[in-house]
């Protein structure tokens, strides 16, 4: 079946180094959502893209969509302390409901 | 406006001991799910409901049962707990356009930290 996976698993960077996660998927995605979850939270809606190739960019953050919809990016530039936590890449199964999440990348900022 | 409301936020169960997760959304949304997060994992979907009156399995749905009793409330049972099910449960909903399609964000509750021994 579709899987969504995530790499790094876990990244530990130093505060102000830029950092980025990447997700992959097995089938087309006919979108992708990201979402942010604070050590002891829940998972927070980052944002959602929709069109290949598609980039969008909150202040810091960087957020890609493949050409091809089966991948998607998210890059940091300049970390801060605020930015720890998990960040999940999340698309819907089967053009369907169904989201499904990939396993997260864990971000450990040092100051 | 509360969004996403979970209860109880912490439970110990003994095995074999049952007990049902609520969850209530103020949003009017029309879809809500069931998410379980184990340490160290993603989130797994239990189960849906993509609109009032429907349920649907998700990745996981075995030792679960969900009732959508109403559009607010959407309900997750155990009917006999296994230490398998220590977990932190997490509601969400979504807005949904209706068209068959996720595409619109999750809103997630605060989620159960649930204990089985």
């Amino acid at each position: 079946g579709q899987q969504v996976m995530q790499i790094p698993q876990y990244q530990h960077v130093q505060e102000g180094e830029d950092f980025t996660t990447y997700c992959n998927s097995s089938t087309t995605l006919s979108n992708i959502q990201w979402y942010k979850q604070r050590p002891g939270g829940h998972p927070v809606f980052l944002i959602q893209l929709v069109k290949s190739g598609e980039v969008k960019k909150q202040k810091r953050l960087t957020f890609q969509f493949g050409e091809a919809k089966k991948n998607s990016s998210l890059h940091i530039t300049a970390t801060q302390t605020t930015d720890v936590g998990t960040y999940f890449c999340a698309g819907p199964r089967d053009s369907s409901y169904k989201l499904i999440f990939g396993s997260g990348t864990r971000l450990l900022v040092r100051p | 406006n509360a969004g996403v409301t979970q209860t109880p936020k912490f439970q110990v169960l003994k095995t074999g001991q049952s007990m049902t997760l609520q969850c209530a959304q103020d949003m009017n949304h029309n879809s809500m799910y069931w998410y379980r997060q184990d340490p160290g994992m993603g989130l797994r979907l239990i189960y849906y409901s993509a609109s009032e009156g429907t349920t649907d399995k998700g990745e996981v749905p075995n030792g679960y049962n969900v009732s959508r009793l109403n559009k607010r409330e959407f309900s997750l049972r155990l009917e006999s707990a296994a230490p398998s099910q220590t977990s932190v449960y997490f509601c969400a909903s979504s807005e949904n356009s209706g068209w068959g399609l996720l595409n619109s964000p999750l809103h997630f509750g605060n989620g159960t930290r649930l204990t089985v021994t």
